[in-house]
């Protein structure tokens, strides 16, 4: 199994640009989750998912999108990117609930 | 919502002694809590879990933490630290809404 697999590992944006960041699990895991993690704030949950066709926003959702058609995707959308929205985004997976998640290796994402 | 509070955000200890570092989450309800460990330029990995059952979890390379209701922490342990223990360690936080909550990390640092 390649386990929790993220696109691009850097990407480089100019303010008001969109673009989107991928997630794909290959364990069959129901939830599946984005972080923001920045310095001195730990990680942030932006979105998660309990399973395909079901989303829900976390703490910090603004000015991102995500939906869930299949089971292996999670994709994360940037519809107008902003300097704050400069960070490290990883993507999580979970058998069941977040008891245990399995995080990708992270984007690292500069907005200019 | 949850709040997850590591006391300490860097923690530098000599080689071969013994380190704590700290963790106290919010709720009174019933939750799983989690120690994860980041080595540099890399996604999380679970280090320890507790669920339910005994209190005290261990790990594999030595670290264990305890669960203490009565004063809702959760603190990492380990006897003797080795240099290869030097990485980010966040404490996290499920509640029964799905949600994951992390602190905001602390950064050990072991000398040689």
């Amino acid at each position: 199994n390649a386990g929790v697999t993220q696109t691009p590992k850097f990407q480089v944006l100019k303010t008001g640009q969109s673009m989107t960041l991928q997630c794909a699990q290959d364990m069959n895991h129901e939830y599946m989750s984005w972080y923001r993690q920045d310095p001195g704030m730990g990680l942030r949950l932006i979105h998660y998912s309990v399973g395909a066709g079901i989303t829900d926003q976390g703490e910090v959702p603004n000015g991102y999108n995500v939906s869930r058609s299949t089971t292996e995707d999670f994709p994360l959308r940037l519809l107008s990117a902003a300097p704050s929205q400069t960070s490290v985004y990883f993507c999580a997976s979970s058998p069941t609930s977040p008891k245990t998640q399995y995080f990708g290796p992270g984007t690292r994402l500069l907005v200019l | 919502a949850q709040s997850v509070t590591q006391l300490d955000s860097q923690v530098p200890v000599f080689e071969e002694a013994p380190v704590e570092l700290r963790c106290n989450y919010s709720s009174s309800v019933s939750v799983y809590l989690f120690w994860y460990v980041q080595y540099p330029n890399q996604g999380l990995q679970l280090l320890l879990k507790y669920l339910s059952g005994s209190t005290l979890v261990e790990s594999i390379n030595g670290f264990e933490a305890e669960f203490n209701k009565s004063q809702t922490s959760f603190h990492l342990r380990k006897p003797s630290v080795h240099i290869s223990d030097t990485a980010e360690y966040f404490c996290a936080v499920s509640d029964p809404g799905n949600q994951f909550y992390f602190g905001t990390g602390t950064s050990l640092t072991v000398i040689p």
